[in-house]
């Protein structure tokens, strides 16, 4: 079964340094993995994704995401936070071998930057 | 090019009333999904649509909830004889085409309380 974990329900960081909000995924095949953030009383806006080539993923607003397959991670990380950041970040997947094209959902990690 | 559209935004139901809650995609996009967010959860798929088909329906409950996406029109999610448990942000996204690597891109969700 697919599944999709967020250790951690919140991450604290000060305004300037780097921060890292985690995910880990378990699928059949191989994944098409999503991140995505969610401000209050939001919609889910598409920070980036990865599907092939280059294990390391740069996206919107500065953000990027490491593939790992041998750790099945896709940690999500800024090399300098700002309080503007401070939201909920899910991370999601699909597995490509899965005759579906629905996405699963981590429960989410409240990312809050301290000024 | 607007986003996902969906309304109403917030929606109160009496229990044993009907909700409607309806999602016009992006342009160009003829893929539908629709996700349900409980408080302090992630989101859960429901339904996959195309025009005037269901995809994927595995993540709806057996009874009470039906999707409908017509060749014209917004997407419709009809949820009969509420009850408290419907409470929750019911979120629409939509894609341009079935290849999965595409992304989702997410309305700002319709927020039903069943009073």
């Amino acid at each position: 079964a697919q599944s999709v974990a967020q250790p951690e329900d919140q991450v604290n960081v000060a305004e300037g340094n780097p921060l890292t909000v985690k995910c880990t995924y378990s699928v059949s095949g191989n994944p098409y993995l999503f991140w995505y953030v969610q401000y209050p009383n939001r919609g889910l806006q598409f920070l980036l994704k990865y599907i092939t080539g280059d294990n390391l993923v740069k996206g919107s607003y500065g953000f990027e995401a490491e593939f790992n397959k041998s750790q099945t991670s896709f940690h999500l990380k800024k090399p300098s936070a700002l309080v503007s950041d401070s939201a909920l970040y899910f991370c999601a997947v699909r597995d490509r071998n899965y005759n579906t094209d629905k996405l699963i959902f981590g429960t989410g990690t409240r990312l809050q930057v301290f000024p | 090019n607007a986003g996902v559209m969906q309304n109403p935004r917030h929606l109160v139901r009496r229990r044993g009333q009907e909700a409607r809650l309806r999602c016009s995609p992006m342009k160009g996009h003829s893929h539908v999904y629709w996700y349900r967010q409980l408080p302090e959860e992630g989101l859960k798929f429901m339904v996959y649509l195309q025009k005037e088909n269901i995809i994927d329906e595995s993540g709806m409950p057996k009874e009470r909830f039906s999707a409908e996406f017509p060749k014209e029109g917004p997407s419709i999610l009809r949820i009969q004889q509420v009850v408290r448990g419907d409470s929750a942000a019911y979120f629409c996204a939509s894609s341009p085409r079935r290849q999965g690597q595409e992304t989702q891109y997410f309305g700002p969700g319709t927020r039903l309380l069943v009073l």
